[in-house]
């Protein structure tokens, strides 16, 4: 069964850094790419970056000079650090993955993690 | 970065009608595009990919077509469980972007 499942601090303070965990099971991070996506409270979706199967990263170039992924594939685990916090970077963060290969749309996604960044 | 303007913003419409959302791209985006359903507190679902693929489970009412920069989503008789909103997304180019989406209610 495929599951993906963040987790990290629901609240950090502007300026700080934001690290976060995507545990996954029923697949392997070897032969699947990974993402992180965050939704603002109320509004749209923005594709953050990803983790390829391989061990490389891409980011969006949006945020790429704040934003770091990497992983554990023996914990089958992946990260996500952003820092220089601000107040519109509150909202629900997802990992979710595809499978690559012509089939790179995102099948399965974690619940989300609720982030809210305040004083 | 390319753009995606997804129309109308909000839609109303009765149990049992046929519902039409749109989504246009700034450019050429060669049919890499999803369709994702989004209820309230949830995650996002994937729906239909690469235009008008429908991904598994999801019932034959919904169903998609375009090309280039203008996209549909159909679904062919509304149901009370389709009240949610729902994102398309391009994977033609880096970075990948959403629309902001089309909120659907009942009538």
């Amino acid at each position: 069964q495929v599951q993906l499942k963040e987790s990290g601090p629901g609240l950090v303070q502007p300026s700080q850094t934001l690290s976060l965990t995507c545990t996954v099971s029923g697949f392997s991070l070897t032969s699947y790419n990974v993402h992180w996506v965050r939704q603002p409270p109320g509004k749209g979706l923005e594709w953050m970056g990803r983790m390829r199967y391989n061990g490389d990263t891409s980011y969006n170039s949006a945020l790429k000079s704040r934003l770091s992924i990497s992983r554990d594939t023996s914990k089958n685990q992946v990260f996500l650090k952003m820092n220089s916090l601000q107040t519109d970077d509150t909202g629900t963060y997802y990992c979710t993955r595809d499978e690559g290969y012509k089939r790179y749309y995102f099948d399965y996604w974690g619940q989300g993690v609720m982030v809210t960044v305040s004083s | 970065d390319i753009q995606m303007t997804q129309s109308p913003s909000f839609l109303s419409a009765s149990v049992g009608e046929r519902v039409t959302l749109s989504c246009r791209a700034s450019q050429n985006i060669n049919k890499y595009l999803d369709w994702y359903q989004q209820k309230l507190g949830e995650a996002p679902k994937l729906l239909i990919y690469n235009t008008n693929n429908l991904h598994t489970g999801i019932p034959s009412r919904f169903s998609g077509s375009g090309s280039g920069t203008d996209y549909t989503l159909t679904i062919s008789s509304l149901q009370p469980e389709d009240v949610a909103t729902y994102f398309c997304l391009q994977r033609n180019s880096w970075p990948y972007t959403f629309g902001a989406g089309t909120k659907l209610e009942l009538k």
